[in-house]
């Protein structure tokens, strides 16, 4: 079947505009994960979904990151004013069950580059 | 919660050598421990994993060992091939945590 897609594979945009990035989940994976990636760096935990509920958060590194997720399906990240710094690729992660030693699939993420 | 290092950050081999990653974790309930490649541009795909109930996993020229009392774990890669450059990352968790991840090691096989 297919994969985790996200969309846009590439965004660029002005420093201080809202982004949303997308994520289709593979069909019938309960767990979502969005992680940040900055160039030639480790994988950064940013928000896990269980179903539509959003268990940890702990990873967004500030207020102007926010996600959500309808059902089992589609969670959009969404980063508003965003700055330079927010440069990075975003991937997105589902997996069967949430925290429970499932093996996680990646999406190909969205290259994200403020100017 | 978890912490998981990887060392080390970097590892040139000669074709045909073998290539050893190490990673510790420091909770000891963590039960489940992947490893995913990634290549330049592309995403992290899962190559192997291993459960806390075995010591060791073999895939064709991929193996993982786990040692419980010493809180860590390898990837062995054997017969290196160029296409096997690329970062690996290792990871941890433990029921009901999230995944952990390594800062990864840079593989370069040399022709």
């Amino acid at each position: 079947g297919a994969g985790v897609s996200q969309s846009p594979s590439n965004k660029v945009t002005e420093k201080g505009k809202d982004v949303e990035l997308r994520c289709d989940p593979i069909s019938g994976h309960t767990a979502l994960y969005w992680y940040r990636q900055r160039l030639g760096q480790g994988l950064e935990f940013l928000i896990y979904f269980q179903g539509n509920s959003a268990p940890d958060k702990s990873g967004l590194p500030s207020d102007r990151f926010s996600a959500e997720r309808t059902g089992e399906s589609v969670s959009t990240l969404t980063i508003q004013r965003t700055q330079q710094e927010d440069s990075a690729v975003y991937l997105c992660a589902s997996s069967l069950a949430g925290q429970n030693n499932q093996p996680q699939h990646f999406g190909d993420g969205t290259r994200l580059s403020i100017l | 919660g978890e912490n998981v290092e990887q060392h080390p950050s970097t590892l040139s081999v000669q074709e045909g050598d073998s290539a050893v990653i190490k990673c510790t974790y420091s909770d000891s309930a963590s039960n489940y421990f992947p490893w995913y490649k990634q290549e330049l541009g592309k995403r992290p795909q899962l190559i192997i994993d291993i459960r806390s109930n075995v010591g060791e996993k073999k895939d064709q020229r991929i193996a993982v060992t786990l040692n419980k009392t010493a809180k860590h774990f390898s990837l062995h890669i054997t017969e290196t091939q160029p296409e096997d450059s690329a970062v690996y990352f290792c990871a941890a968790t433990s029921p009901g945590d999230k995944l952990s991840f390594g800062a990864g090691t840079t593989v370069t096989v040399r022709a």
